[in-house]
């Protein structure tokens, strides 16, 4: 069975700084989505980032970027210039796609402080 | 706002009681699903509809009871739930392609006493 692992459970940020957010995964499929999720102290939580693992380019999307290393079965999140509206908890998940499941497996989320 | 709208926010039930939480999206998003949010656990998905028809159900015990009756809304019809039935309940929607949640609702707080 996959799992999904985020071993920090809280991070703090100056704003404007720049902050990485881990995640490491076990699977033993070669075929997957990694996707970083974002949700805010409001609760409305969005999808921020999407990996494909046969991708072998980082996804970018404004300031988020992730580095796969998909040897290390690691994908972590980068975010620069950090703002205030950055604080929010992060959750990583993967998803299979090698089953008919549309099922996310989501870590444990990394809550992110930012410091005006 | 996502714009994706559940109502309510917060709900306290009996074990015996008979309730339905409510989910609303106008963002044009074909697929909808219901997910839980358990204190110390990860996210978990129960239920996902396309275009009003249930496309999965992942595991999930009879005393919940998904209902789609178009492509905005989405159900959840609870009976004799469990006291580890609490949680928080989130709604999230997406366009059909890939079946990836893309915005989530606000949730509800579910307490069963």
């Amino acid at each position: 069975a996959q799992t999904v692992t985020q071993s920090q459970p809280e991070m703090s940020v100056q704003e404007a700084e720049t902050v990485t957010l881990s995640c490491t995964y076990d699977t033993s499929e070669s075929d997957y989505y990694l996707f970083w999720y974002k949700q805010p102290p409001s609760r409305q939580m969005i999808l921020v980032i999407r990996q494909e693992a046969y991708k072998q380019q980082n996804a970018t999307e404004n300031r988020f970027s992730v580095n796969f290393q998909k040897a290390a079965k690691s994908f972590s999140l980068k975010i620069s210039d950090s703002q205030l509206g950055d604080a929010a908890m992060y959750f990583c998940a993967y998803r299979s796609r090698m089953d008919s499941s549309y099922k996310l497996i989501f870590g444990s989320g990394t809550r992110l402080l930012v410091r005006p | 706002e996502t714009g994706v709208t559940q109502t309510p926010r917060h709900l306290v039930m009996g074990m015996t009681n008979k309730k339905s939480l409510k989910c609303e999206q106008h963002l044009g998003h074909n697929a909808m699903y219901w997910y839980k949010q358990s204190a110390k656990k990860p996210l978990e998905l129960m239920f996902v509809y396309s275009l009003e028809e249930r496309v999965e159900n992942n595991s999930v015990p009879s005393r919940f009871s998904p209902e789609c009756p178009n492509s905005s809304h989405l159900f959840l019809h609870l009976h004799t739930l469990q006291p580890e039935d609490s949680a928080l309940y989130l709604c999230a929607s997406s366009h059909q392609t890939g079946f990836l949640p893309q915005y989530f609702g606000p949730g509800t707080r579910l307490t069963v006493l």
